[in-house]
């Protein structure tokens, strides 16, 4: 499966830009960029998806580099509902499934 | 946008008795389903992938005959812990795969149900 590396844990004050940095440097071609979030015993909730080109939502903008090996999850203004365990995920290539690392705990403080 | 209901949220069996728990997309088809099971303080662990109308493909070191899954429709796939055990008490999630994208924009690629805590005393 691609591997992704995140930090296993991350602070940030409510109300800062939250950055969430990934590693993906297997990456194929033609393989997205998956980020989710899992608030605590909840199902993981999508965040954003992207290929090469930085993609922006309601919820996070996604930053990818120019050689795909490295992302960088944005949520703008954090508040304490965006304390979850975020991961991000790439797949194999040619595979269905969604496999889920470690992710990143991210804290946001008041 | 797209839901996945997921049922039970949670459940408390006696041990080697069986659990069936639904997951189901509600507004749109899923051409894939998966599921997970999580630990207390662990990632999600894939189960299993099944596609409608065939027989579910197993992760490696995860029993077919204990977990049976069943993807009868397009919106609608069950797994069943036959003989549950307490080592089988986990968090169970499903996750249904359709089209990735709606026409209003709406995301249906990957998209998770809210999970069901079994206990199993």
């Amino acid at each position: 499966d691609a591997k992704t590396t995140q930090p296993p844990s991350m602070d940030c004050a409510e109300g800062r830009a939250a950055n969430l940095p990934c590693n993906h440097s297997t990456i194929s071609g033609n393989e997205y960029v998956y980020w989710y979030r899992q608030i605590h015993s909840q199902g993981p909730q999508y965040i954003i998806h992207g290929l090469k080109n930085n993609e922006t939502n309601e919820m996070a903008s996604l930053i990818i580099t120019e050689d795909r090996k490295s992302s960088t999850l944005i949520l703008p203004h954090a508040t304490l509902r965006d304390t979850a365990v975020y991961y991000c995920i790439v797949k194999s290539p040619g595979s269905e499934k969604l496999v889920f690392g470690k992710g990143t705990k991210l804290t946001v403080n008041p | 946008g797209a839901v996945v209901s997921q049922h039970p949220s949670w459940v408390i069996c006696k041990s080697g008795t069986s659990v069936k728990i639904e997951c189901r997309s509600l507004d749109f088809q899923a051409t894939t389903m998966f599921w997970y099971r999580q630990f207390p303080k662990q990632s999600l662990m894939l189960m299993a992938t099944s596609n409608e109308g065939s027989k579910a493909t197993y992760e490696q070191g995860v029993e077919k005959d204990k977990f049976l899954i069943n993807h009868a429709s397009l919106t609608l796939s069950t797994l069943t812990v036959t003989s549950a055990h307490p080592e089988d008490s986990s968090f169970y999630i499903c996750s249904a795969r359709g089209i990735p994208s709606g026409q209003d924009g709406t995301y249906y690629g990957y998209t998770f149900g809210s999970g069901t805590r079994l206990t199993v005393v």
